[in-house]
Parts: C-alpha cells; structure tokens; sequence
C-alpha cells in the first residue's frame, strides 16, 4: 500500500536551518511528483513546494522562496525540504503528499502524518 | 499567492445537504480544471475526496460532489452524516507548478 513517512522535525532555533524528509513506499517513487503542506497550529493548509518526479521541475510559495529548497533521491525513494533562515512563522506541521497522476499532478491523493516543526529559542 | 477563499463555517442536519463554496481568480480557479477538494478530522493527515472539479476517487462516497462556474469551485455533501464533520479545504493549480490552498470549512452536522 502507498506510504508516505515525514521525519526530522523538532525544536529549532529562529535564524538555523532544519531538513526534513519523506519516505515513499508502496508505489513507483520515480513516476510521481512529491509536495509539501504545512498547517500551523490551529490555522489552514499551506502549499509549500514540490518537486516533478524526475527532479527537474521544482516550484515553492512565495513565503518560502529563497528560503526553503525541495530535492529528491529517486534511488532512496526519499524527498527532502531544506529550511533555512526559520523564523516562528514556520512553526508548523510538514506534510508530504503525492501529486496525481503520475508524470503530473493535479490532486494530491496520498499524504503522510507530518513531520512538527517548532521554531523557538 | 493568495488564499482562496471559502467561508469559515456551514452546517446541517443528518440527511441535509451543505455547499462550500471556494473563490478563486482567473489564475487559479476560473484558469484551470485543477480543482480538488480534502477532507481533514482533527489530528489527522488531510484525505482527498474530490479531484479535478468533478471526480470522486475510488472509495469516496457519491454523496460527494463537486463542480465549477468561473472562478468560484464548489463542494456538496449530501445526505449528511455524523462523519462528515470536518475541516474541508479547497485546493487549485495555478500555472507555473504553483499550487494555492483555501482557507478552510469547518463544517457541523447538528
């Protein structure tokens, strides 16, 4: 069955950087594009990257840009966020979630649990 | 990159039937048949249940609906259920490989 597995999140200090990850498993990791979520605490869903199943297409939120860098290891199966420069803004849950059908994405049809990402000195 | 827009609550009765609206722009919403819609009960991942515009996927209910006039998508639950409370979130492409949530439906089955 598709699994989608965030780690790396914990507690980090405004201004450090942090890199999370996620897993992939039940599926052809190297057909499909991968996104990150986040949801603050208590607030919505916010898009925040995603990359296309072979790496070469990555796009991310203007409130990330410059900031934040989406990669992937199609031999690992594995995609990772890059988040540097963060600020309490970014405290939040990270999910990954893949992109519909494969070689595009026009749904996000499975998602992981999250990975909580807590800014704070 | 704005948020789309949906209304922060509706609700209904066990049988009834609600509608969330979610109200985009000629970029997002009225640009592209890329609209989907996620269910989400507290402390859980999201969970699609509704795919460019119209489309259910596999295991969704029928009960589930959606559909699209310009630049404003729309999600129906009917025949209400006590599951169906939920936080509901509209989600649209819009071009260049960006992606725009709404800001989310609470909705309550009384």
């Amino acid at each position: 069955q598709v699994q989608l597995v965030e780690s790396g999140g914990g507690v980090v200090q405004p201004g450090r950087s942090l890199r999370v990850s996620c897993a992939a498993s039940g599926f052809t990791f190297n057909t499909y594009t991968i996104h990150w979520v986040r949801q603050a605490p208590g607030r919505g869903l916010e898009w925040v990257a995603l990359i296309s199943y072979d790496g070469t297409k990555k796009s991310c939120a203007d409130s990330v840009k410059g900031r934040f860098t989406i990669s992937r290891d199609n031999s690992y199966n594995t995609v990772y966020l890059q988040m540097n420069s963060l600020g309490s803004e970014d405290t939040a849950i990270y999910f990954c979630a893949r992109g519909s059908p494969p070689y595009s994405s026009s749904s996000l049809d499975y998602w992981g649990q999250g990975t909580l990402v807590t800014v704070s000195s | 990159q704005s948020a789309l827009t949906q209304p922060r609550s509706v609700s209904g009765s066990p049988g009834q039937s609600v509608t969330i609206s979610c109200t985009g722009t000629s970029s997002d919403v009225g640009g592209y048949n890329h609209v989907s819609w996620y269910q989400q009960h507290p402390g859980k991942a999201p969970k699609l249940v509704i795919y460019d515009v119209t489309q259910r996927p596999s295991g969704v209910p029928d009960r589930f609906s959606g559909s699209k006039s310009g630049n404003t998508a729309s999600l129906t639950v009917s025949g209400l259920q006590a599951e169906d409370e939920a936080d509901y979130y509209c989600c649209s492409y819009a071009g260049s490989y960006i992606y725009v949530f709404g800001t989310g439906t609470q909705v309550t089955v009384l």
